[in-house]
């Protein structure tokens, strides 16, 4: 199975930051990657997918980027609707589909 | 609007059985794989099971299959996910997804559900 590793673990950030999350294959997954967002008691929603392709109606403030084996996501401006947990998928192949542990971000 | 609505969620005692459905509305079900990705209390998420769109196709996470089978009703709109031989370990939040292909295997998930709680424990 491909890992998938999520740095930092937690991260803590006030409103306006410029926030990035870095995530690390244990093989390449070109890009194919996403990222999603999970707020307490929510389902997960995806924001990011293709490492870079904002999905539609995500905010323009987050971006994603890399290719390989490392990828990040980054929030440019956090804003008060931004405090969540973000988990990184890669779907390169089938090896199962696998998810990084999370990064959960708090004030 | 997409929504997926899980149901079946319960107590079940070690050794048990559990069937999941989920409910789909505001799109073509039967145009899309769907899946299970499940969460345990207070952890990450793992992809589960996936079936294609006509049922005929279906995959598996290693650690679980055996024990799992996934399925769909394309004339009721409805996925389902029976699990025999229940463990406290697989205590978890089980939500329905809809799958978007990426790569040429792979799939990542555009819309979710709620969840079904699963709660195994004597």
């Amino acid at each position: 199975d491909i890992q998938m590793t999520q740095s930092p673990s937690t991260l803590s950030a006030s409103v306006g930051d410029r926030v990035t999350i870095t995530c690390r294959a244990s093989q390449s997954v070109s890009t194919w990657l996403a990222w999603y967002q999970q707020k307490p008691g929510k389902a997960p929603k995806l924001l990011i997918y293709k490492a870079s392709s904002l999905e539609s109606g995500v905010p323009s403030r987050f971006s994603g980027s890399g290719s390989g084996a490392e990828f990040t996501l980054t929030i440019s401006g956090l804003q008060p609707d931004d405090f969540a947990t973000y988990y990184c998928q890669q779907y390169n192949t089938f090896s199962p589909w696998t998810f990084g542990q999370g990064t959960k971000v708090e004030i | 609007e997409v929504q997926l609505v899980e149901s079946g969620g319960d107590l079940v005692q070690p050794g048990g059985s559990l069937r999941l459905s989920c409910s789909a509305s505001g799109f073509t079900f039967s145009g899309f794989w769907m899946s299970w990705v499940r969460q345990a209390p207070g952890k990450g998420l793992e992809w589960v099971a996936i079936v294609n769109q006509d049922g005929t196709e279906k995959k598996y996470v290693d650690s679980l299959k055996g024990r799992l089978s996934i399925s769909r009703d394309n004339a009721k709109n409805v996925l389902f996910l029976e699990m025999n031989s229940l463990r406290v370990e697989d205590t978890a939040l089980y939500y329905c997804a809809r799958g978007r292909k990426g790569s040429m295997r792979g799939y990542y998930f555009d819309f979710w559900g709620q969840g079904a709680l699963v709660t195994v424990s004597s």
